[in-house]
């Protein structure tokens, strides 16, 4: 089935140690984006590319950076990790087409931070 | 700037009631929003979309409505199950953005 899949599932990381987490999809979708929801709290855009062209969100914060190498793959990286960072971290693609923009969201990864 | 909100924050009903989730945003101009549901734990789900020109969508159980000029939407969900326990959020969409509601906490009891 095409779909949207994150790994790992569950991260535990120490306080500053850079962790990467992962998002592909087999949807071929031009769109990917990343999202932080901390408990009981709306989920959080932080950035998100279309093609090859990123685009960060005003307050996200320096210490979040992504990669998108091709089409499949987009990966979201933590240089220092602090213990606010611990979330859930969820990837969703979309096809921008015609004013239609259903997003498909991953399971999502949850971050801990020790 | 956009905001959303979701009314209420948690519900609690009998198996087999009709009920309604609420959800206002402050800004008309969107070009879709969105119903998601999340499981404990999990990702979004996504539920129904309704584009901006629309007035509402079904599936199955679900019906949402939108009214952009008042700035709602409502879900209805028709005769609940147990397994419609979950927390449910609305998402507008600006330019190339989803704002989310904090979602509102649904229990089905049997």
């Amino acid at each position: 089935d095409a779909m949207v899949i994150q790994n790992p599932r569950y991260q535990v990381t120490q306080f500053g140690k850079p962790v990467t987490l992962s998002c592909s999809q087999t949807l071929n979708h031009n769109v990917m984006y990343w999202y932080q929801q901390k408990s009981s709290q709306a989920p959080k855009l932080l950035f998100h590319y279309y093609d090859k062209d990123f685009n960060n969100e005003a307050d996200t914060p320096d210490n979040f950076q992504s990669r998108r190498p091709n089409t499949s793959f987009c990966f979201l990286d933590i240089r220092s990790p602090g213990l606010g960072d611990a979330a859930m971290y969820l990837c969703a693609t979309s096809e921008l087409a015609g004013g239609t923009d259903t997003q498909y969201f991953g399971p999502g990864t949850r971050l801990t931070v020790l | 700037k956009q905001e959303v909100t979701q009314i209420p924050a948690a519900l609690s009903v009998p198996e087999g009631e009709n009920l309604v989730l609420n959800c206002s945003f402050t800004d008309s101009a969107i070009y879709n929003l969105q119903w998601f549901r999340q499981d404990p734990g999990k990702g979004l789900t996504s539920l129904l979309l309704i584009q901006s020109s629309q007035r509402e969508q079904t599936s199955g159980r679900l019906n949402a409505s939108l009214d952009k000029s008042s700035g709602r939407s409502t879900l209805y969900i028709a005769a609940s199950q147990p397994g419609d326990s979950a927390t449910y959020l609305c998402a507008v969409e600006g330019t190339y953005k989803y704002i989310f509601g904090t979602g509102t906490r649904l229990k089905v009891l049997a």
